[in-house]
């Protein structure tokens, strides 16, 4: 039972390249999130999917994609990455509203 | 959207005293409030939550109160040890949606 895994754990990308974050849960969670950690801003919501198949936006969506492949898993994508999205990137899921979120080890993405 | 708000955002305490961390929050159909733990390098981790039908809870060293009237909640830590030491978040979330609001957080370092 691995949890949620994420991949890559680091990467280092150029502006305006693109790339995409991958999460998967072996948890059967419905709903699955993708949050970013800045220094002194907590976590950030960016995108999330309540349930297979639908998708909504959180804080901060700009400059972010996601597709919610199937249940298990939950990818976001930078499309043309910039400065501003050097940070931390953490999947998580939960199965409920009032169950706890299970978080993956976090993505380190710099942008030079 | 739901707004929480964390204070103060560092805590320094002497080993085995106490240590309380406050959050307030707008949205009054919030009813879930959870609180988590990062460790430096680490993913969060859930350490206690309550809901808003519960004035308070507690778990061993750790506890919570919530004054829904005044929409703020609070996470007391008892005889604080140097495991202690770590990142807190407070977070909230409404049933009208699934998203979970998260605070900037409260770096707590316990002196030995």
């Amino acid at each position: 039972n691995a949890g949620v895994t994420q991949t890559p754990k680091f990467q280092v990308l150029k502006t305006g390249q693109s790339m995409t974050l991958q999460c998967a849960q072996d948890m059967n969670h419905n709903s699955m999130y993708w949050y970013r950690q800045d220094p002194g801003m907590g976590l950030r919501l960016i995108y999330y999917s309540a349930s297979e198949g639908t998708t909504d936006k959180g804080e901060v969506p700009n400059g972010y994609n996601v597709s919610r492949l199937n249940k298990r898993e939950f990818s976001l994508r930078l499309e043309s990455a910039a400065p501003s999205q050097t940070s931390v990137y953490f999947c998580a899921s939960h199965r409920g509203i009032y169950e706890p979120l299970h978080f993956g080890n976090g993505t380190r993405l710099t942008v030079t | 959207g739901e707004n929480v708000e964390q204070h103060p955002s560092t805590l320094s305490v002497q080993e085995g005293d106490s240590a309380v961390i406050k959050c307030t929050y707008s949205d009054s159909a919030s009813n879930y409030f959870p609180w988590y733990k990062q460790e430096l390098g680490k993913r969060p981790q859930l350490i206690i939550d309550i809901r808003s039908n519960v004035g308070e809870k507690k778990d061993q060293r750790i506890a919570v109160t919530l004054n829904k009237t005044a929409k703020h909640f609070s996470l007391h830590i008892t005889e604080t040890q140097p495991e202690d030491s770590a990142v807190y978040f407070c977070a909230a979330s409404s049933p009208k949606d699934y998203k979970l609001s998260f605070g900037a957080g409260t770096t707590v370092t316990v002196r030995a």
